[in-house]
């Protein structure tokens, strides 16, 4: 079974402008989540989506926003960028529930967004 | 709100020697605790996982206990080795009704030396 898939995996970005980070999850796997990580913060978590709804946001600006196609994968989408916003950007996905017990998340390899 | 603590790194040993990290968290409920694997240019890998209180979980050697009454979950292997070298993160999800957010330590840089 295919692992989590993110692309680009690399990008660089002006100050300013906007970026979208795509992530497809494992197949079966409805709940998708995104991090954010950097030096400075570690790794936080920016949202997490399940069955096109988003269910959980963390503390990031409106800038930051995502979304859920109905295939399950997930882009998220950076507008204005900032120098700040340099990081690693992971995408995880979880399996569907078979109880109420919290459930492992795999990650992908991550996009790594540099701003100059 | 929830909280992971992990001891600060960089952890460096010689090969064969024993290792422990500590994790220490902060939650409301009953959370499923994990740690997590980064090495170099990658994203996380999953290592162990354990759901309730008194759970072991165990992956490659590594094993670690959930302790409830001293909210822990400490990582130890026996022996590690070379390729072991890479960031830990202790990890927890407090309830999925609330969604499948995970809430990270900071990570332990751990070197080991041939």
């Amino acid at each position: 079974k295919a692992g989590v898939t993110q692309t680009p995996r690399y990008l660089i970005k002006t100050r300013g402008q906007q970026v979208t980070l795509s992530c497809s999850p494992i197949s079966g796997h409805r709940s998708v989540s995104w991090y954010q990580q950097t030096p400075g913060q570690g790794l936080q978590f920016l949202f997490e989506y399940f069955s096109e709804t988003q269910r959980n946001k963390g503390n990031f600006p409106g800038r930051f926003s995502g979304r859920q196609f109905s295939n399950s994968r997930s882009e998220m989408n950076v507008s204005t960028l900032e120098l700040g916003d340099s990081a690693l950007y992971l995408c995880a996905s979880s399996p569907p529930s078979l109880g109420l017990g919290p459930y492992e998340q795999y990650f992908g390899p991550g996009t790594r967004l540099t701003v100059t | 709100g929830n909280s992971v603590t992990q001891m600060e790194g960089p952890v460096t040993l010689s090969e064969e020697a024993f290792l422990t990290i500590n994790c220490t968290y902060t939650a409301t409920g009953y959370p499923s605790l994990f740690w997590y694997v980064q090495y170099p240019g990658e994203g996380l890998q999953l290592l162990l996982k354990a759901t309730k209180a008194d759970d072991k979980g165990s992956n490659k050697g590594f094993e670690a206990t959930y302790r409830k009454e001293t909210t822990s979950f400490h990582l130890e292997k026996g022996s590690v080795q070379v390729s072991d070298s890479a960031v830990y993160f202790c990890a927890l999800s407090a309830s999925r009704s609330s969604g499948d957010k995970l809430t990270f330590g900071t990570g332990t840089r751990l070197a080991v030396r041939p």
